[in-house]
């Protein structure tokens, strides 16, 4: 069972179109982080969202946690060839230690067509 | 500034052998310290992840192993590689209180 489910898990558009990709959970989450996945790279984090029903904007890329804090988008407007990639969700649990470990969706895979 | 490294960034073994993954961290001290493995164009799998020197947690039963000799050092080992075992196998470390994670440009293994 997948706490974190994305959505779509692939998505091919052609540039200058809009897209949305969601990361949805039945579970409350403290704060959501969204990653980016070049192939053959490690995950780089572009956003963390805390608060629910907040909005934060990264150049082209909007993103959004849900009221409930159970939910996230990702919004990318004009996209671009270089948009392409592994786009990961994830949020964090706490272990007994003290130490955050996350739990990722399963991604959604995007390519932008020239 | 912090920085992760992980080597070798490509391993192919045959099933049978064994295994050592380094991973070391710069800038830092007393991180939180994972090791995940990811399927091909797929989501991260935690596989341990350690507090500091000495601790482990595993996350999932499976046939690999982990140790932190030194603050800023992470290995993932395994006596015997099953064919199971291939994938991209990332490093990542994180603050306590900061959930980001940063990670490592990854290993990846293929057992044959």
């Amino acid at each position: 069972t997948q706490l974190l489910e994305q959505s779509p898990q692939f998505l091919s558009i052609q540039e200058g179109e809009n897209l949305t990709v969601y990361c949805n959970s039945s579970s409350v989450f403290s704060s959501l982080q969204w990653y980016r996945q070049e192939p053959g790279e490690g995950p780089v984090l572009l956003v963390t969202v805390v608060t629910g029903g907040e909005v934060k904007k990264l150049k082209r890329l909007t993103f959004q946690f849900g009221d409930a804090r159970k939910d996230s988008s990702l919004h990318i407007t004009a996209a671009q060839p270089g948009d392409t990639g592994l786009y990961l969700c994830a949020g964090p649990l706490f272990t007994y230690q003290g130490a955050q470990k996350l739990v990722f969706g399963q991604g959604t895979r995007l390519t932008i067509n020239p | 500034s912090q920085t992760i490294h992980q080597w070798p960034a490509t391993l192919v073994q045959p099933v049978g052998s064994p295994l050592s993954l380094e991973c070391t961290v710069e800038g830092t001290s007393n991180p939180n310290l994972y090791w995940y493995r990811q399927a091909a164009g797929r989501g991260l799998q935690l596989l341990f992840y350690s507090v500091g020197i000495g601790q482990i947690s595993s996350e999932v039963p499976q046939n690999l192993s982990a140790s932190r000799p030194q603050d800023r050092q992470f290995i993932l080992s395994s006596k015997k590689l099953l064919l199971s075992d291939s994938g991209f196998y990332l490093c990542a470390w994180s603050v306590d209180w900061d959930g980001t994670q940063y990670f490592g440009p990854g290993t990846r293994l293929l057992v044959l």
